[in-house]
């Protein structure tokens, strides 16, 4: 398993600013997963981040919108840019099984709470 | 492509009472199964996941999962509610031998009743 702490656990932002979450992992992992949970809602992939190359964006999730760094390998951070109450949701990275092993099993943070008001 | 259906959004069952939560997916390679627990303000735990093992799977907290490839299904069952149960779980789905991308349902949030 993976020990994994996001930053902030939660904030209340302003229309139009920007905030960047930060998740560290306590072991070196491949890839790293951004997802969104909108309010009573499931669990949507934004962006697969992997270090050294540029994140991997899924369907409907824009670069500028949601920018991603991954500067090594135990770290990454989401920034969600020019915030709108739309964008209020809880964002949770999560790392693949660090076994070596694909399972397909991922191990989530413990999200960051985002209210835009 | 992949993805999953939870019928019944919202379950309520008595402490003491079986537990099943219904999970049905589609997938067109053989698939990885799992089902999260979500506790009230916590990320997610998994309870389980089937990787082309043995069918019937056991996890955490006395949960299991059966998977039939005939019913393209993954319910997941308890015995017994405890109190300690009510919380959000989510089926979930990736490719077996590709990327580590989930696919989530839409959750199905558990009720248990004194």
């Amino acid at each position: 398993s993976a020990v994994i702490s996001q930053k902030p656990s939660r904030d209340i932002c302003q229309r139009g600013t920007s905030l960047t979450i930060q998740c560290q992992v306590d072991s070196q992992v491949t890839m790293m997963f951004w997802y969104r949970q909108q309010p009573g809602q499931s669990l949507t992939l934004i962006a697969t981040a992997n270090q050294g190359s540029e994140a991997t964006y899924e369907s409907g999730f824009v670069i500028d919108k949601f920018p991603i760094s991954r500067p090594n390998l135990t770290f990454s951070t989401l920034t969600v840019s020019n915030m709108s109450p739309e964008d209020s949701s809880i964002y949770l990275c999560s790392v693949e099984g660090v076994s070596g092993v694909n399972t397909g099993e991922l191990f989530f943070g413990e999200g960051s709470r985002l209210t835009v008001l | 492509a992949q993805s999953v259906t939870q019928l019944g959004s919202h379950v309520s069952v008595s402490e003491g009472a079986l537990v099943l939560l219904r999970c049905n997916y589609s997938s067109s390679v053989p698939p990885y199964l799992f089902w999260y627990v979500q506790y009230p303000n916590q990320g997610l735990q998994l309870l389980l996941k089937y990787t082309s093992a043995a069918t019937l799977v056991k996890g955490i907290n006395g949960f299991e999962a059966e998977f039939k490839k005939s019913e393209t299904s993954f319910h997941l069952t308890k015995p017994s509610a405890h109190m300690s149960d009510a919380a959000e779980y989510f089926c979930a789905v990736s490719g077996s031998g590709a990327t580590n991308k989930l696919i989530f349902g839409t959750g199905t949030l558990l009720a248990v009743q004194p």
